[in-house]
């Protein structure tokens, strides 16, 4: 079982600061997936990161794998509300999720 | 194009009673097929997938169970609910053999009482 662990597991800033999200894992992922999930909705994929050192941007999202492709972040500039859900990180063609960061942004 | 769909929405039921939640899924076949459970403010836990009809793996022993008499269906039942029972219950799908994004279903909250 390859074990995702997510940090922080709680957030909440102001609008227009920024912050970074983590996955860990002791093991190597082929890809990684990142989802956001608000409440009482099921998760919504927002990214998939394949290569090793890859970075994707979306909008003001910034998704990094990590070089071994045992590690993952998130990066999101000034955040908004809109932002605010819970991020779940998933080892692609795995079915298994991490615990989540849930982020709350405060106008 | 695919939608999954789950009901009921939402249900409260007392201890001890049973439980049949259905997902379905339009638009593909042979898709695999996944339920999870997510407590409050929580990560999702996966409870069973299926690749095909009659097909089950369970990951976490409990007392709820999963079948599959169709391609397209997915249910999630138990004999008699526990407390502990309750949570917000998705269904997800993918398609076969792949690595991509897992749809999930607007999903179930079960209170048990």
């Amino acid at each position: 079982t390859q074990l995702l662990e997510q940090s922080p597991q709680f957030l909440s800033i102001q609008e227009g600061e920024n912050l970074t999200v983590y996955c860990n894992s002791s093991s190597v992922f082929s890809s990684l997936q990142w989802y956001r999930q608000e409440p009482g909705e099921g998760p919504v994929l927002l990214v998939t990161v394949v290569t090793g050192g890859e970075v994707k941007k979306l909008k003001r999202l910034t998704f990094q794998f990590g070089d071994a492709r045992k590690d993952s972040s998130l990066h999101i500039t000034a955040a908004q509300p809109g932002d605010t859900g819970l991020y779940l990180c998933a080892g692609a063609g795995d079915m298994r999720f991490g615990a989540g960061t849930r982020l709350t942004v405060k106008p | 194009s695919q939608t999954i769909h789950q009901w009921p929405a939402t249900l409260v039921q007392p201890v001890g009673s049973p439980l049949s939640l259905e997902c379905t899924v339009e638009g593909t076949s042979n898709p695999n097929l996944y339920w999870y459970r997510q407590a409050a403010g929580r990560g999702l836990q996966l409870l069973f997938y299926s690749v095909g009809i009659g097909q089950i793996s369970s990951e976490v022993p409990q007392n709820l169970s999963a079948s599959r008499p169709q391609d397209r269906q997915f249910i999630l039942s138990s004999k008699k609910l526990l407390l502990s029972d309750s949570g917000f219950y998705l269904c997800a799908w993918r398609r076969t053999g792949s690595f991509d994004e897992q749809f999930f279903g607007p999903g179930t909250r079960l209170t048990v009482l």
